[in-house]
């Protein structure tokens, strides 16, 4: 398999801009997080789904933020409008089962100017 | 509820031990622990369930106790590659992982 998928690896936007990150889990795991990372607030989950439907999204900073699974095989994290305060490393991983090991992506780095 | 680690960066020689610890102030259900080098993703090392179980492959082991609600990583004769950003995350009984404040590790030559 070829792991977790993430495009796009970079992204530079000015701010207001529509932002649309892209994942693709492993085939055949259930779970799938969205994770942001930046020096200030470390690693920090912001939504995970299993079996394509949102369990928790009380990570999410604010309505600006929204993520979809429309099946198995794909999820988007989109934010409009971008701000420059929404830098940062988009990590998404996913996971088979509900304990063990997460698999992350190799994450997007967006830079909002 | 992000579990604190400590210390918060240290340097080693090739060769020395290094001890990370992870607190909680909430009962846990179980500790997870990555390693992130720069500019790459986290990547697992090895989960810990309830039940004060100690884990390890190679010089890399682990502990947890569960009354102090703390989990404990041994790096036994560190080695250049284990240079990097150690994290903890704890599980308070379902699949949601919140990372700790991490550690920074430096090996030197």
């Amino acid at each position: 398999d070829a792991g977790v998928i993430q495009s796009p690896r970079h992204e530079v936007t000015e701010m207001g801009q529509e932002v649309t990150l892209r994942c693709k889990p492993i085939s055949g795991h259930d779970y799938l997080f969205w994770y942001r990372q930046t020096m200030m607030r470390g690693l920090e989950l912001l939504i995970y789904f299993n079996n394509n439907v949102p369990i928790d999204d009380s990570g999410m900073p604010e309505d600006r933020f929204s993520a979809k699974m429309p099946n198995a095989s794909f999820s988007t994290l989109k934010i409009q409008p971008s701000e420059p305060r929404d830098s940062a490393v988009y990590f998404c991983a996913s996971l088979a089962g509900r304990q063990g090991e997460q698999f992350f992506g190799p994450g997007t780095r967006l830079t909002v100017l | 509820q992000q579990p604190v680690q400590s210390p918060q960066a240290v340097i080693l020689r090739e060769g020395e031990d290094a001890v990370i610890n992870c607190s909680s102030s909430k009962a846990l259900y179980s500790v997870h622990w990555y390693r992130q080098k720069h500019g790459e993703a986290p990547v697992f090392l090895m989960i810990l369930l309830k039940g004060g179980e100690q884990k390890g492959h190679d010089k890399i082991s682990a502990s947890f106790n569960e009354k102090k609600q703390q989990s404990s990583l041994y790096l036994t004769a560190s080695q250049l590659s284990y240079s990097g950003t150690y994290f903890c995350g704890t599980t308070f009984g379902n699949e949601k992982l919140t990372f700790g404040t991490g550690t920074r590790l430096t090996i030197i030559p």
